[in-house]
């Protein structure tokens, strides 16, 4: 059957360290994945897109990879804030347009 | 601020009701998505609408429907409500019809809760 599996429902490290989220996925061919923050209560925020010819993308602190062989994409928060506790959503697209999301992972920041 | 609105922002109902939950997308998006945000479910994708057409559509139970009018908002209509019903609706907006491949912009949801 197909999933999308997201490492451990919650993650906590202290600021400064480097957060590393997993997703992976099973019996999907993405072409693409996209990462999505999202606050309690509140709608998820648009973070990165990765297409499945590229390796790698940065934006700030942010990185993303994707591996199709392995299928996983990773997600790394640098120099982590407390500002960054939130619940981070993986999605892929099926065919078509629709965006598949796992379940997330909740990230706390401890000073 | 996303610049997607959704209302209302809370609703109360009973088992067997009927409502209808309105979302506006940003200016110049001409897709709509509908997403169910449930603890245990996760957000399932329900529904796209593209320029007034059914798009693509998920896991969107017989008893949901939805349209989107010409001026572009839609409304995301429930029916025979259950109890399992209750949860974060979410209404999303992108500029074209592939959402796999470009931002979507999610509204504040809307709360169900089904007594």
């Amino acid at each position: 059957s197909q999933k999308i599996e997201q490492n451990s429902e919650a993650l906590n490290i202290q600021e400064g360290k480097t957060a590393t989220l997993t997703c992976n996925y099973t019996n999907y061919s993405p072409a693409y994945l996209q990462w999505y923050r999202q606050d309690p209560g509140r709608g998820p925020v648009f973070l990165l897109l990765i297409r499945e010819n590229e390796k790698e993308k940065r934006k700030e602190r942010l990185k993303v990879t994707f591996d199709t062989t392995l299928k996983q994409s990773l997600f790394h928060i640098t120099a982590s804030q407390p500002a960054d506790s939130a619940t981070y959503l993986c999605a892929l697209n099926q065919a078509g347009t629709a965006l598949i999301f796992g379940k997330g992972t909740t990230l706390s920041v401890s000073s | 601020d996303s610049g997607v609105t959704q209302t209302p922002k809370h609703l109360i109902t009973a088992t067997g009701q009927r409502v209808t939950l309105r979302c506006s997308p940003r200016s110049g998006d001409l897709s709509v998505y509908w997403y169910q945000q449930s603890l245990d479910q996760g957000l399932q994708f329900l529904i796209q609408y593209y320029n007034g057409e059914e798009r693509a559509k998920g896991n969107i139970l017989e008893r949901f429907s939805a349209q989107q009018f010409p001026d572009l908002h839609s409304e995301l209509n429930l029916s025979s409500l259950e109890l399992g019903d209750s949860a974060l609706y979410f209404c999303a907006s992108s500029r074209g019809a592939s959402g796999h491949q470009e931002t979507q912009y999610f509204g504040p949801g809307t709360r169900l809760l089904v007594l």
